[in-house]
């Protein structure tokens, strides 16, 4: 079955930086491209980035453009996420997802929990 | 941006009773919307895709509707595992969520 393993999070300082892995099995990974999406505690879920299926595109809303890089490696069937210059407002649990060929999510991981606090 | 509401933010229903969870895009979506049910701690799980088809081993008590901007997500007879948070989706411009509403046991 599909299984996707966020690994990475934990507590940075403001104005830190943190990288967050993404372990995928039970299907092809290198077909599909993938998704990060926060979720603040209380709050709905938040795309954050995804990247086509071979890496060599990636997008991200205004609120971490220049600052989260989305990357992946096909050999490994592992998704990263690199973040800097964090803020309390980054605080949250990070999932990473599979994209269907129509676009929406299907799988999710069971979340990354990034603390930002001094 | 392409906003979604969800409403109520709260639904009280006894077991057995039937749910309805409203959703509202900002601007047309098409039917390029989805839903989710997550219970806690755990990810997102897909229900539902192209606002009425449910996904692969998703039991039929569960059903979408709307197109456009209106959608609405049913079940219809509530069993024990289906308290939990919903969220809707849009993915025709970007993917965006609604804030969710809770289902919780009355």
């Amino acid at each position: 079955q599909v299984q996707l393993v966020e690994s990475g999070g934990g507590v940075v300082q403001p104005g830190g930086s943190l990288r967050l892995s993404c372990t995928a099995s039970g299907f092809s990974f290198r077909s599909y491209a993938m998704h990060w999406v926060r979720q603040a505690p209380g709050k709905g879920p938040e795309w954050v980035a995804v990247i086509s299926f071979d890496g060599s595109n990636q997008y991200y809303p205004d609120s971490v453009k220049g600052r989260f890089t989305i990357s992946r490696d096909n050999s490994k069937d592992s998704l990263y996420l690199q973040m800097h210059s964090l803020s309390a407002e980054d605080a949250a649990v990070y999932y990473c997802a599979t994209e269907a060929p129509e676009k929406f999510l299907k799988y999710w991981g069971q979340g990354a929990l990034v603390t930002v606090s001094s | 941006e392409i906003v979604m509401t969800q409403s109520p933010a709260t639904l009280s229903v006894s077991p057995g009773e039937r749910a309805t969870l409203s959703c509202r895009a900002s601007q047309s979506v098409r039917s390029n919307l989805a839903w989710y049910q997550q219970k806690p701690g755990q990810g997102p799980r897909l229900l539902i895709y192209g606002a009425s088809t449910r996904a692969t081993g998703i039991p039929a008590r569960f059903s979408g509707s709307g197109s456009g901007t209106e959608f609405t997500l049913s079940i219809s007879s509530l069993q024990s595992e289906d308290f939990a948070l919903y969220y809707c989706q849009q993915y025709n411009y970007w993917w965006t969520f609604g804030q969710g509403t809770k289902v919780e046991i009355k």
